[in-house]
């Protein structure tokens, strides 16, 4: 049973249309994350909601919209797609570990290659 | 920016040989964590380094920490192919939910 899914796996579209990516995790985590990565393979953060909530939102353009139904799942919605938006989008959850001393582990999806012809 | 950079940026070895690879960042940390990503595949965890550690063992895995030269390596010992994948450093920092990661470096691994 995969702890992080995403769909689809593969998406390619047309400039200026609009696309989603679902994720879902069964971990129980209550931390999830959408990152970038480029055809360098530099993996670079988007968003993070903790138990529904945005608790970061890098400098990413406002066609991209997260929406978090619940804690086990975080949809990323793109609109008017541009050819800089094709990369390989991953999904990630991870559970706080507590204390002043606790660390964060991400889980990774396996990730959804999006091609803007 | 904390970003980590890995050095190599590739590194291809020989079956049975050590592997070393190092990462630099440029901010205080409160720790650093290393990830393998295989083609086409997601990241996976491999072992975390609190800033207050030195070293860390994980079986083949050897991750050394050294805060005053902001800088990290981690040593896989007697490589075998299935080890062939990416290697990417993580720091955290100020917000412990934002993992910053480095370019990688893409170890090669050859039976």
């Amino acid at each position: 049973d995969t702890a992080v899914s995403q769909t689809p796996k593969y998406l390619v579209t047309q400039m200026g249309n609009d696309k989603s990516i679902k994720c879902e995790q069964n971990l129980g985590h209550d931390t999830m994350y959408w990152y970038k990565q480029d055809s360098k393979k530099f993996l670079k953060i988007m968003f993070s909601y903790n138990n529904k909530e945005l608790i970061i939102n890098e400098t990413v353009p406002n066609r991209f919209s997260p929406k978090s139904p619940d804690k086990a799942h975080l949809n990323l919605h793109i609109n008017s797609l541009e050819l800089g938006d094709s990369a390989v989008y991953f999904c990630a959850s991870s559970q706080w570990a507590g204390g002043r001393s606790g660390a964060n582990v991400l889980t990774f999806g396996a990730g959804s290659r999006l091609t803007v012809l | 920016s904390q970003q980590g950079e890995e050095d190599p940026q590739a590194l291809s070895i020989q079956e049975g040989e050590n592997a070393t690879m190092n990462c630099s960042y440029k901010t205080s940390i409160n720790n650093l964590q290393w990830y393998r990503q295989n083609s086409g595949r997601g990241l996976v965890h491999l072992i975390l380094i609190r800033s207050n550690e030195r070293e860390k063992h994980s079986g083949r895995l050897r991750v050394t920490l050294d805060t005053s030269k902001k800088s990290s390596s981690l040593l896989i010992t007697a490589s075998r192919a299935a080890d062939t994948a990416s290697y990417f450093c993580a720091t955290a920092g100020g917000s412990n939910y934002k993992l910053t990661f480095g370019k990688g470096t893409l170890l090669t691994v050859n039976p």
